[in-house]
């Protein structure tokens, strides 16, 4: 089966860290762009970044940059997310989602997401 | 920054039609994508590149885009498509934008 599941997810102190990760299989992981999508709780679908196929090229939103890094292997068919230095407004659902077939920056498989909450 | 704007709610009848809209600046140079997230749910792809559909996605569900509106269309609306839906974009500034999402309520 095709999906992304993701892990990692839990309460946090602020200006704490955590790392999540989001395992794909049922696809050929290293051929696909990834990215991480955030929801804080009652909102909309926020961005937060982005990694290339070979994991050479990586970009963030300006709200968690510098303070999150991107990264991807692609031999444990995982993506990460490494989270420091977390504020409350980072608590969030963190989706990891696939730029698939149907083109660029278009996300055709989504994974359930992990919830992070900061807060002391 | 690119902004996206979408009305935070729209109702409809069913098997009315329901349009759902996404304003940005000369949005129509853009590819669109829409996404549809039910409750407790992940986004589901339901229309991309303006006007296109993945596969299992029903026929009731189109897009267009033009000058500074895109638009998701839901013809003869039914109860299970009532959900939260989000515009997207990518920017050669800002990056992917996603639109700040509509509630469809079905009455």
């Amino acid at each position: 089966e095709v999906q992304l599941v993701e892990s990692g997810g839990g309460l946090v102190q602020p200006g704490g860290s955590l790392r999540l990760s989001c395992a794909a299989s049922g696809f050929t992981f290293s051929s696909y762009w990834m990215h991480w999508v955030r929801q804080a709780p009652g909102k909309g679908l926020v961005w937060v970044s982005r990694i290339n196929s070979d994991g050479s090229s990586t970009s963030y939103a300006d709200s968690v940059k510098g303070r999150f890094t991107i990264s991807r292997d692609n031999a444990k068919n995982t993506l990460y997310l490494q989270m420091n230095s977390l504020r409350a407004e980072d608590t969030a659902v963190y989706y990891c989602a696939r730029v698939g077939d149907y083109g660029d920056f278009c996300f055709d498989l989504w994974g359930r997401g992990t919830l992070v909450t900061v807060s002391s | 920054s690119y902004v996206l704007t979408q009305p935070p709610s729209v109702s409809v009848a069913p098997g009315k039609t329901a349009r759902i809209t996404c304003g940005g600046n000369n949005i129509g140079s853009k590819s669109v994508h829409w996404y549809q997230q039910k409750p407790g749910q992940a986004p589901v792809l339901v229309i991309y590149y303006d006007s296109d559909r993945p596969s299992g996605i029903p026929e009731r569900f189109s897009g267009s885009n033009s000058g500074n509106t895109a638009t998701l269309t839901i013809s003869r609306v039914e109860a299970g498509d009532e959900a939260d839906y989000y515009c997207q974009v990518w920017d050669s500034s800002s990056d992917v934008v996603f639109g700040g999402g509509t509630k469809l309520t079905v009455l």
